[in-house]
């Protein structure tokens, strides 16, 4: 089935250790974005990439960062991990221009302690 | 900057009836889309109905419609028929037109479908 793979499903990481969050989608779109979900904060937009090779921050880049080798993959990764960053991270995915309605994947619960 | 307002962080409903989900936002743009995510929770992201700005007739999808108010920036969806299965968190979103599609949420609604 098309769509966006995240991996892993759920994470404990302890502070001050790195992690990358991997996501991969097959639906050849140009646009792929990096949210974390909070509650009583909705979806922040923490990173984007609007095309292979650029990267944009989004609402609260601090922290984290991306890469965008290829189309397919955008992984995000944490260099040190603080509590504060305990959150579900989404994955998303759209074709750029127009409305293009995002696709997302599942999400990656990760637990800071 | 552009801003989403849900003000109703919960709400419960009897099965077959009618609700109502509100949210508000603000942008300088003319070109502009909005969008209802349903999030279940298998945490899922599930797109529910979507609007262009441009269009004055209000999308329905099914038992899902929306009354979309331009000029007091408001896009309310409605459910008629609730079912068990649209128990949910919604989430209200404006999307900017153009190249770069950076889509913008609201805090969500915590709906109950109670039966």
């Amino acid at each position: 089935t098309a769509g966006i793979t995240q991996a892993p499903t759920s994470q404990i990481l302890a502070a001050g250790r790195s992690m990358t969050l991997r996501c991969t989608q097959d639906m050849r779109h140009n646009a792929m974005y990096w949210y974390r979900q909070d509650l009583g904060l909705g979806l922040r937009l923490i990173h984007y990439s609007n095309t292979a090779g650029t990267t944009g921050k989004g609402e609260v880049p601090d922290g984290y960062s991306v890469s965008r080798a290829n189309t397919d993959d955008f992984p995000l990764t944490l260099a040190s991990a603080v509590p504060s960053q305990t959150s579900v991270y989404f994955c998303a995915s759209s074709r750029t221009g127009g409305v293009s309605p995002l696709h997302f994947g599942n999400g990656t619960r990760l637990t800071v302690t | 900057a552009q801003t989403v307002t849900q003000s109703q962080p919960e709400m419960s409903v009897q099965e077959a009836e009618t609700v109502t989900l509100s949210c508000t936002y603000d942008t300088s743009e003319s070109n502009y889309y909005l969008f209802w995510y349903k999030q279940p929770p298998s945490r899922q992201m599930i797109l529910v109905i979507r609007q262009e700005a441009y269009k004055q007739q209000n999308a329905t999808e099914n038992r899902f419609s929306v009354n979309f108010q331009k000029a007091a920036k408001s896009f309310s969806l409605k459910i008629s028929d609730s079912q068990l299965g649209d128990t949910a968190m919604y989430f209200c979103a404006l999307l900017q037109g153009g190249a770069t599609n950076k889509l913008i949420f609201g805090t969500g609604t915590l709906l109950a479908v109670q039966p």
